[in-house]
């Protein structure tokens, strides 16, 4: 199994500001995914982040709003920037050590 | 590209009864097929998975799913609902072999009646 440590749990945010979201994981793995959910929405893959390389973003997802650092094993980072009203939603990351994924509380983003 | 249907955004039952919530996917590929739940205010937990073998699977607090893949879906089942059972519940289809990135479904959420 997998524990993962979401910071902020929870944060409302002027609009054009940035919000960094921690990931901490308490085991080395490959790959860590960042999800977005919308509200009353399921989850969106944003980025898949590997140790070492660059973040690969889905579809409608760039890097300059999105940006992700990952800087080693058990951790990473998603930005969300210059922030609207649209961003409001959950940011989950997850995990996927062997056979199943694991989620964070994930941030529950609020844009005012 | 994989996608996954949930039938009913929201399914209603009185406490007791039994619980069926209805995803079907698509997949050009044999899948590896997810029930995760959330509870409000939390992440996701995972329910069951299939990913080969016996079709039929069971996961925690009671629930179970079939594989069918003449029917391409993956039903989640609970004979008696339980007022914890209240939840939002997503079909999940992971898009490549090996567990990676997955997609979910639109979920489905369970409202349980005394």
């Amino acid at each position: 199994s997998a524990v993962i440590s979401q910071k902020p749990s929870r944060d409302i945010c002027q609009r054009g500001t940035s919000l960094t979201i921690q990931c901490q994981v308490d085991s080395q793995v490959t790959m860590m995914f960042w999800y977005r959910q919308q509200p009353g929405q399921s989850l969106t893959l944003i980025a898949t982040a590997n140790q070492g390389s660059e973040a690969t973003y889905e579809s409608g997802f760039v890097i300059d709003k999105f940006p992700i650092s990952r800087p080693n094993l058990t951790f990473s980072t998603l930005t969300v920037s210059n922030m609207s009203p649209e961003d409001s939603s959950i940011y989950l990351c997850s995990v996927l050590p062997i056979t199943e994924a694991f989620f964070g509380q994930g941030t529950r983003l609020t844009v005012v | 590209a994989q996608s996954v249907t949930q039938l009913g955004s929201h399914v209603s039952v009185s406490e007791g009864a039994l619980v069926l919530l209805r995803c079907n996917y698509s997949s050009s590929v044999p899948p590896y097929l997810f029930w995760y739940v959330q509870y409000p205010n939390q992440g996701l937990q995972l329910l069951l998975k299939y990913t080969t073998g016996a079709t039929l699977v069971k996961g925690i607090n009671g629930f179970e799913a079939e594989f069918k893949k003449s029917e391409t879906s993956f039903h989640l089942t609970k004979p008696s609902a339980h007022m914890s059972d209240a939840a939002e519940y997503f079909c999940a289809v992971s898009e490549e072999r090996g567990f990676q990135k997955l997609v979910f479904g639109t979920g489905t959420r369970l409202l349980v009646s005394p």
